[in-house]
């Protein structure tokens, strides 16, 4: 168990609003990963974080913010949510040893 | 650019036959490599990873992979499936000091038969 943490697990929401996912972690890791996850894509990459204040985008990052203003918190925004965006969110950590990621439980988001 | 490919989406093996889910990458670096599965409903775990050491790599729940250089392949083998093995699988690869990022592949549902 990697102590992390994905809030809310369940959002639905309606198209245009904006929606922010939080993920938290316990054991000061300085990086930090936001992915999502769909059938025939596997995970890909939104942005991730290599410290505080310190983000850059990854595969998929349109119509994506992040911030992280400090170690433990890592914020996904979706400014203003379209269909598209409906998937599974997860946060991951990276580990000491060899780019080895751990996963948080993920977020489902449906945005209708 | 790296890039994983899975062979087969779904994959169907009865209880105690062997398991075989297939990964290549293309890189032009040795990269590290990483099975992960997910059970359903589930957060993505860890099963073993490569990184340069040992070429036959074992992981947990009796899985293992060999790294093949010269076919860009790292599959993922069980001897003998059980009905607990049902789930989805990734393989993902990760070069060295490029931030860590994993690139995943697209999946492979692994269904076991009684």
């Amino acid at each position: 168990d990697a102590g992390i943490t994905q809030s809310p697990r369940h959002k639905v929401t309606e198209t245009g609003t904006p929606v922010t996912l939080r993920c938290h972690q316990t054991e000061n890791h300085r990086y930090m990963y936001w992915y999502r996850q769909d059938p025939g894509h596997g995970l890909r990459l939104i942005h991730y974080s290599y410290g505080v204040k310190d983000t850059d985008k990854g595969e998929v990052s349109d119509g994506y913010s992040v911030s992280r203003s400090k170690t433990e918190d890592f914020l996904l925004t979706l400014e203003s949510a379209t269909s598209s965006q409906t998937s599974v969110y997860f946060c991951a950590i990276k580990g000491v040893a060899a780019n080895e990621q751990f996963f948080g439980p993920g977020t489902r988001l449906t945005v209708l | 650019a790296q890039s994983v490919t899975q062979l087969g989406s779904h994959v169907s093996v009865s209880e105690g036959a062997l398991v075989l889910l297939r990964c290549n990458y293309s890189s032009s670096v040795p990269p590290y490599l990483f099975w992960y599965v997910q059970y359903p409903n589930q957060g993505l775990q860890l099963l073993l990873k490569y990184t340069s050491a040992a070429t036959l790599v074992k992981g947990i729940n009796g899985f293992e992979a060999e790294f093949k250089k010269s076919e860009t392949s790292f599959h993922l083998t069980k001897p003998s499936a059980h009905m607990s093995d049902a789930a989805e699988y990734f393989c993902a690869v990760s070069l060295y000091n490029q931030g860590g990022k994993l690139i995943f592949g697209q999946g492979t549902e692994l269904s076991v038969k009684p």
